[in-house]
């Protein structure tokens, strides 16, 4: 079945440093590619997203790339603040629609000042 | 416009009590999910309602665990008999029509530790 590995956390850096956190799946077809924050004490939040292959998704700073030959949805950001310290998700879901989206276990990200 | 409203934020049951969850949708929102995810793993469907009615509950365990959305009133997640196995944080969403998570507003979520 569908599934998302995301790399394990917590990641911890220093403001400005730069960000990536790996992002895989596995899944038939071409479904869409989402990455969610969730900031302390709150929901989650879609952060961007891409549904084809070689897509960027983009916001706020942070970019990741819809990469079918090596099924990878990559976050990155050039700059950290010590405000991005949440939870990331990384998610897919059908492009046929649906509400199963399939969510990984999460990346917690401290930023240092 | 408030978001989605979850309560309690933390919840603790001993071993074979019942954990009522609820869930607030956004106002104007007639569409509810409910997602868990447990320790260490992502958020895993549990069930999709609508007002009065259950439209996807694949995700939901076929024992002990029960959903609503009333017609008037919070959506109620309900765990009866509750084991430490239940113990995890419970999101709710909601959404103005249906559709996948993209298209959902998510709550704080509850975390529900059963001692």
């Amino acid at each position: 079945g569908d599934s998302v590995t995301q790399m394990e956390g917590p990641v911890t850096l220093s403001e400005e440093a730069f960000l990536t956190i790996n992002c895989t799946y596995t899944a038939t077809g071409y479904p869409s590619l989402f990455w969610y924050v969730q900031y302390p004490g709150e929901g989650l939040q879609l952060l961007l997203k891409a549904t084809k292959a070689d897509d960027k998704g983009s916001n706020k700073g942070f970019e990741a790339t819809y990469r079918k030959e090596t099924t990878s949805f990559h976050l990155e950001k050039g700059s950290v603040q010590v405000s991005d310290s949440a939870v990331y998700f990384c998610a897919l879901s059908r492009n046929t629609g649906g509400f199963k989206t399939i969510f990984g276990a999460g990346t917690r990200l401290f930023v240092k000042a | 416009n408030a978001g989605v409203m979850q309560n309690p934020r933390h919840l603790v049951r001993r071993r074979g009590q019942e954990a009522r969850l609820r869930c607030s949708p956004m106002k104007g929102h007639s569409h509810v999910y409910w997602y868990r995810q447990l320790p260490e793993e992502g958020l895993k469907f549990m069930v999709y309602l609508q007002k009065e009615n259950i439209i996807d509950e694949s995700g939901m365990p076929k024992e002990r665990f029960s959903a609503e959305f009333p017609k008037e009133g919070p959506s109620i997640l309900r765990i009866q008999q509750v084991v430490r196995g239940d113990s995890a944080a419970y999101f709710c969403a909601s959404s103005p029509a249906p559709g996948s998570a993209d298209t959902q507003y998510f709550g704080p979520g509850t975390r529900l530790t059963v001692l």
